[in-house]
């Protein structure tokens, strides 16, 4: 498998479930991200991973919660979410400063009931 | 902070025709790189091309190009001979040079649609 994954590629949860979202980088880099996207509006940076350590944590919602075991894997815990949070969330990851490029996956469908 | 900005909710164009899709960036920095993404149906986000801001001469990749003027802060995609598989929204992007994870900001997206 090569580039960014995401699993699942649709989830639809009730507000009372504890889901998580999965993203996997087979490209060797030191970065990775989870980005939200709304219709309608800019694709929101959430969180940012460099090394393994979050750097950066825009305002997002404690219901949500990331989580990077290595350089490798970057997930996203979900809980007591809102409809308003129904969304794509993008995973993206990139080679630290040298990079030029930003690699994302294919996205996760989320709804919310 | 820095902010991006595509005016052009939606475009179109004629199938072989060649189409420019707008952006222009606000930064104090100057040392940067500027991004066209290309997001099909699919969902799937495609870089499309890359510009770092220290080149003057514009990127290009096949049938895409940029128009990068540094001055008035302006990066334009132009797709010539477009096909029907260029039709997606297209986003614009900034990244700072130096820090480690520092991230992508994106412009709204423009839409593409490309007749037949």
């Amino acid at each position: 498998e090569t580039g960014v994954t995401q699993t699942p590629r649709h989830l639809v949860m009730g507000m009372t479930n504890k889901k998580s979202l999965k993203c996997e980088q087979h490209l060797g880099h030191n970065a990775m991200y989870w980005y939200k996207q709304s219709a309608k509006k800019p694709l929101e940076l959430m969180f940012v991973y460099s090394l393994e350590e979050r750097v950066e944590n825009n305002s997002v919602p404690s219901r949500f919660s990331p989580e990077c075991p290595n350089s490798s894997h970057l997930f996203l815990h979900l809980h007591t979410l809102q409809p308003e949070d129904s969304a794509l969330y993008l995973c993206a990851s990139s080679q630290g400063i040298t990079s030029g490029g930003w690699f994302f996956g294919p996205g996760t469908r989320l709804t919310v009931l | 902070a820095q902010t991006v900005t595509q005016s052009q909710p939606e475009m179109s164009v004629q199938e072989a025709e060649t189409v420019t899709l707008s952006c222009t960036y606000d930064t104090s920095e100057s040392d940067y790189y500027l991004f066209w993404y290309k997001q099909p149906p699919s969902r799937q986000m495609i870089l499309v091309i890359r510009q770092e801001a220290y080149k003057q001469q514009n990127a290009t990749e096949n049938r895409f190009s940029v128009n990068f003027q540094k001055a008035a802060k302006s990066f334009s995609l132009k797709i010539s001979d477009s096909q029907l598989g260029d039709a997606a929204m297209y986003f614009c992007a900034y990244r700072g040079y130096m820090e480690y994870g520092n991230k992508l900001v994106f412009g709204a997206g423009t839409i593409l649609r490309v007749k037949s």
